[in-house]
């Protein structure tokens, strides 16, 4: 258990549906980010967001867009996903300003998209 | 940009043997943090160990050493005694240690090596 909390643990949607993957930690942190693993590549940042600041990867395609309610929750709102999308979404926080200490991981969601 | 070099995809390794899990880093910054991941079939990662660029000593977490060479810019993973539990996929990552706000801390991760210990 590293306190980063995410939902739901697995996920199939079709191309059409609207889904949502949730993020929660109560580490206390001040930023949260999305990271995208495919089978074969490197993990792929997506976003990271906080109150203060909202750095976005340009290469991310518009049918997946965060939401930052609070410091202590994340989401990534999916609409109209490929099957190539298909990948463990993973979030994690850290203390920004902190660096030299490690960000914590949730367990991800292994999306599939039919 | 920072760039992390994992040339190992598939390691082996027999139970209650040591290991070394190569990783090479490429930055420009003089500031920055080395971590390490374990990432068993579940998905999680988790924090392994982690090097600062200015640390004078190697850092140790019980088993889990590092072998930092800033000259050559390494930072290898030394697991001692193979547990069959340390089966998983290692990630070494490097983050940016300076206070530059866009970049909010984010980590840049290689392409993992998968680690098998056999009995």
């Amino acid at each position: 258990e590293t306190g980063v909390t995410q939902t739901p643990r697995h996920l199939v949607m079709g191309m059409t549906n609207k889904k949502s993957l949730k993020c929660e930690q109560h580490l206390g942190h001040n930023a949260m980010y999305w990271y995208k693993q495919s089978a074969k590549k490197p993990l792929e940042l997506m976003f990271v967001y906080s109150l203060e600041e909202r750095v976005e990867n340009n290469s991310v395609p518009s049918r997946f867009s965060p939401e930052c309610p609070n410091s202590s929750h994340l989401f990534l709102h999916l609409h109209t996903l490929q099957p190539e999308d298909s990948a463990l979404y993973l979030c994690a926080s850290s203390q920004a300003r902190v660096r030299n200490t490690e960000a914590f991981f949730g367990q991800g969601t292994r999306l599939t998209v039919v | 940009a920072q760039k992390i070099t994992q040339t190992q995809p598939g390691m082996f390794v027999q139970e209650k043997e040591a290991v070394t899990l190569d990783c090479t880093y490429d930055t420009s910054d003089p500031s920055y943090g080395l971590f390490w991941y374990k990432q068993p079939s579940s998905g999680e990662m988790i924090f392994l160990i982690y090097q600062g660029s200015y640390d004078q000593q190697n850092a140790t977490e019980g088993r889990y050493s590092l072998n930092f060479q800033k000259a050559r810019k390494s930072a290898n993973l030394v697991i001692s005694a193979s547990q069959l539990g340390d089966s998983a996929m290692y990630f070494c990552a490097m983050r940016d240690l300076a206070d530059r706000g866009s970049t909010l801390g984010r980590l840049y991760f290689g392409r993992g090596t998968q680690l098998t210990v056999w009995p």
